[in-house]
């Protein structure tokens, strides 16, 4: 099946920078879930967002869905060293599966 | 919260023999069961779906002859890599939901299997 997209790969900041990653479909998503995967780690859920145009806080981050619910971002404000890790989005389609995308990797450093 | 114990957290093997890990929901029903490998700085591919109590799900290009997953009880799936070669060495994660529908699977803590 195709892979959900993200936008960049890889992005080093320095602490108190945003960041900011970018999760693309070319079909409509039902959903979109967002895990967090630390180095050597597993997947940690972080949100669910299900409505076309939801937005979503949770701290420091900031979760939104598309209008045409094609796309997805997630915002990081003043990042900080403990946000390092692997930030993935995925879906779920049929039978309940979970795909996710090709994640982004982030990288702070003081 | 909900909670998945996967056993062995690492193992190495040599090349040619299987090996066995296990997934288990300590606190909640996992009516279905997902097993996923990972390599390097790339995302989880899902292998194969497993509902309690019948055969698992395989995604294309999974040779279900060589990864067997049962899942015989609510509780407990587990993955054999048969006759383990290197390139089979990676991440294996399995991840459960529960009845219901709840979203927000819940992961296990991984496997890395080494094969030399």
């Amino acid at each position: 099946g195709q892979q959900v997209m993200q936008i960049p790969q890889y992005q080093h900041v320095q602490e108190g920078e945003d960041f900011t990653t970018y999760c693309n479909s070319s079909t409509t998503l039902s959903n979109i879930q967002w895990y967090k995967q630390r180095p050597g780690g597993h997947p940690v859920f972080l949100i669910q967002l299900v409505k076309s145009g939801e937005v979503k806080k949770q701290k420091r981050l900031t979760f939104q869905f598309g209008e045409a619910k094609k796309n997805s971002s997630l915002h990081i404000t003043a990042t900080q060293t403990t946000d390092v890790g692997t930030y993935f989005c995925a879906e779920t389609g049929t039978a309940s599966k979970l795909t996710f995308g090709t994640g982004t990797r982030l990288q702070v450093t003081l | 919260g909900a909670v998945v114990s996967q056993h062995p957290s690492w193992v190495i093997c040599k090349s040619g023999t299987s090996v066995k890990i296990e997934c288990r929901s300590l606190d909640f029903q996992a009516t279905t069961m997902f097993w996923y490998r990972q390599f390097p700085k790339q995302s989880l591919m899902l292998m194969a779906t497993s509902n309690e109590g019948s055969k698992a799900t395989y995604e294309q290009g999974v040779e279900k002859d060589k990864f067997l997953i049962n899942h015989a009880s609510l509780t407990l799936s587990t993955l054999t890599v048969t006759s383990a070669h290197p390139e089979d060495s990676s991440f294996y994660i399995c991840s459960a939901r529960g009845a219901g529908g709840v979203y927000g699977y819940t992961f296990g803590s991984g496997t890395r299997l080494t094969v030399v």
